[in-house]
């Protein structure tokens, strides 16, 4: 069965400093892959998505980057936090489905980032 | 642009009685998924139901049912025999079938469920 990991599970940061969170899904090839936002009491804001490795699709722009170095990571980044950075951050996944395409996202347990 | 619209944004239930939430969307598409997601403290995503636009019978999953309307973009969902366990935050999201759509769910701002012994 496919399964997804982020790390780590909570950040507290400096403003300015850089960030680097990493998620992997297991059991599974050539997923696109989805990093989204969540701040407090609001929804989910999708940042990036990834249909293969080194394909990278940016929603919002802003100070945050992505990376896909292999099939099934993918690497949520920035060289300066900013305040607003803070947030939950959830990586998600999709496989080809009964719908005929990678419709349906499954997410992991999520990046608690605290920027101070 | 699609829109999801969770009009409750907090519910409550007894132990074992039934509790259905609300969920709308605008869509000028005709082809589409809908999702309810659960959050529970742990704040991880879980999905619960999901539904193809083009398909007129409702999804059913154990416990939890919806109510697809594609004329009135409604999209509630049913809890049966509710349980403390299902107390968490619902989302609902739609994602475009359009080929070549980036792939995105467009949430709502959920509603926290409470459910009460």
């Amino acid at each position: 069965s496919q399964t997804i990991h982020q790390w780590p599970a909570t950040l507290v940061q400096p403003v300015g400093s850089p960030l680097s969170l990493e998620c992997t899904v297991e059991g599974t090839s050539n997923p696109n892959l989805y990093w989204y936002r969540q701040a407090a009491g609001r929804g989910l804001q999708l940042l990036f998505y990834s249909v293969g490795i080194g394909q990278i699709s940016s929603e919002v722009p802003q100070n945050l980057s992505a990376s896909r170095p292999q099939d099934r990571q993918f690497i949520l980044s920035s060289k300066k936090l900013l305040l607003s950075d803070s947030g939950f951050y959830l990586c998600a996944w999709s496989v080809l489905g009964s719908g005929g395409s990678k419709e349906t996202q499954y997410f992991g347990p999520g990046t608690r980032l605290l920027v101070l | 642009a699609q829109t999801v619209t969770q009009s409750q944004p907090e519910m409550s239930v007894q132990e074992a009685e039934t509790v259905t939430l609300s969920c709308t969307y605008d869509t000028s598409e005709s082809d589409y998924y809908l999702f309810w997601y659960k959050q529970p403290p742990s704040r991880q995503m879980i999905l619960v139901i999901r539904q193809e636009a083009y398909k007129q019978q409702n999804a059913t999953e154990n416990r939890f049912s919806v109510n697809f309307q594609k004329a009135a973009k409604s999209f509630s969902l049913k809890i049966s025999d509710s349980q403390l366990g299902d107390a968490a935050m619902y989302f609902c999201a739609y994602r475009s079938a359009r080929w070549g759509s980036n792939y995105k769910l467009t949430f709502g701002k959920g509603t926290l469920l409470t459910v009460n012994p």
